[in-house]
């Protein structure tokens, strides 16, 4: 079974640009959500979307945002670049979004330098 | 609030020696999930393994086990006979209800180096 995957793997982009970063779970998740690491700040979460929907949402701004798709690839935009969006974004998905014990599977991230 | 606290940075260990890697947490909510993720320098996050806040058994899977001390609210990453290849960065995380939705808090991290 193939895991999670994230393209692309680095991005480099300039500040006020936008990007868009891609997740295809695992096949038959339909849970997925998206974080960011930082350095400084560890693993911070995004959201989480099952089913097309945002269940959850962390404390970004609203330059962050995502959508998942019926065959539950999701996205991520971010919107006008800043400095401090530089990290790795990782995208995980589980196969049961309301079990405790389901543990999410990540990708290998998509490195974004802001400059 | 739902907090994971990790209070080595980083830990040194001779290949083929057991590790504990420290873990504890806070919640008020009675059901929890707790999690360890290791990251190579890849960057990808590797499911290690789960404790549940009713389990009445430690969680083992192959080399890791997990030392569940409810009442220390700790739940400490034992790894045994360690492999240069453990080398990486090792997360806790817990699953609660936060603010009504589930979701999933880490620790800042310890950074394991195993030298041969």
């Amino acid at each position: 079974k193939a895991g999670v995957t994230q393209t692309p793997r680095y991005l480099i982009k300039t500040r006020g640009q936008q990007v868009t970063l891609s997740c295809s779970p695992i096949s038959g998740h339909r849970s997925v959500s998206w974080y960011q690491q930082t350095p400084g700040q560890g693993l911070q979460f995004l959201f989480e979307y099952f089913s097309e929907t945002q269940r959850n949402k962390g404390n970004f701004p609203g330059r962050f945002s995502g959508r998942q798709f019926s065959n539950s690839r999701s996205e991520m935009n971010v919107s006008t670049l800043e400095l401090g969006d530089s990290a790795l974004y990782l995208c995980a998905s589980r196969g049961e979004a309301s079990s405790y014990n389901s543990p999410l599977h990540f990708g290998n991230g998509t490195r974004l330098t802001v400059t | 609030a739902q907090k994971i606290t990790q209070t080595q940075p980083g830990m040194f260990v001779q290949e083929k020696e057991a590790v504990t890697l420290d873990c504890t947490y806070d919640t008020s909510d009675p059901s929890y999930g707790l999690f360890w993720y290791k990251q190579p320098s890849s960057g990808e996050m590797i499911f290690l393994i789960y404790q549940g806040s009713y389990d009445q058994q430690n969680a083992t899977e192959g080399r890791y086990s997990l030392n569940f001390q409810k009442a220390r609210k700790s739940a400490n990453l034992v790894i045994s006979a360690s492999q240069l290849g453990d080398s990486a960065m090792y997360f806790c995380a817990m699953r609660a209800i936060i603010q009504g939705a589930q979701k999933l808090v880490f620790g800042q991290g310890t950074r394991l180096t195993i030298n041969p």
